[in-house]
């Protein structure tokens, strides 16, 4: 099965800076890396993904990188806000028929006023 | 679009009760999915329907928790009994499928069993 590491696992950062968030994955066949962002007392909400026939995708502040070679694919986001605070998962996947994501640990990410 | 519903968002009970979370799709969405989130183990996959039929349940974690989906616009995640160990936060999911799809999520329901 996919094996999903994140890293950091928090991340503090002034407001206004760029953050990175990168995730790594096991299994070569992947070819589906979404990222999710989860409030809190919210349900994790997709904020941007990704194909393999794709390198870099971009949606103004936020653009995911995959290295397909390397197995990780990362986060940025730029002009950090307030709002950007919460806890972000990568979920690498196969679209092999069977519709299962499974979610690295989270990513904490405070943004400082 | 009213987005997946869960009821309760919150239950407390006690231990060796019988507890039924609920879910409510988005209409049009073929696969259903049940996660729970803990801080020890991030959040894990239960179960998932495909067109009301449970496909994969290899996550769910003993007899003692069973999921039904009666038709496309429901599905209940029974645990009878409860333990304390399954205090969480469940999630439903849903996703129009058809090639991997973005999956939409509900707000949880928070269980706690005393």
């Amino acid at each position: 099965g996919e094996n999903v590491e994140q890293h950091p696992s928090t991340l503090s950062v002034q407001e206004g800076d760029s953050a990175v968030i990168k995730c790594t994955y096991s299994d070569s066949a992947s070819n589906y890396f979404p990222w999710y962002k989860q409030e809190l007392g919210k349900g994790p909400q997709l904020i941007i993904d990704i194909r393999s026939n794709v390198g870099e995708k971009k949606d103004q502040r936020i653009a995911v990188t995959l290295n397909k070679t390397a197995k990780h694919f990362s986060l940025h986001i730029t002009e950090t806000q307030p709002e950007d605070s919460a806890v972000y998962f990568c979920a690498p996947t196969w679209s092999s028929g069977s519709e299962k994501l499974v979610f690295g640990k989270g990513t904490k990410l405070t943004v400082n006023p | 679009d009213a987005g997946v519903i869960q009821s309760p968002r919150h239950e407390v009970t006690e231990m060796g009760q019988e507890v039924t979370l609920r879910c409510k799709p988005i209409s049009g969405h073929d696969y259903l999915f049940w996660y729970r989130q803990t801080m020890m183990r991030g959040l894990e996959l239960l179960i998932y329907f495909n067109n009301n039929v449970p496909i994969d349940d290899s996550g769910m974690p003993e007899d003692r928790f069973s999921a039904k989906m009666p038709n496309a616009s429901f599905s209940t995640l029974k645990i009878q009994p409860s333990e304390p160990r399954d205090s969480a936060v469940y999630f439903c999911a849903s996703s129009p499928g058809q090639v991997v799809q973005p999956q939409h999520f509900g707000d949880g329901t928070r269980l706690s069993i005393l």
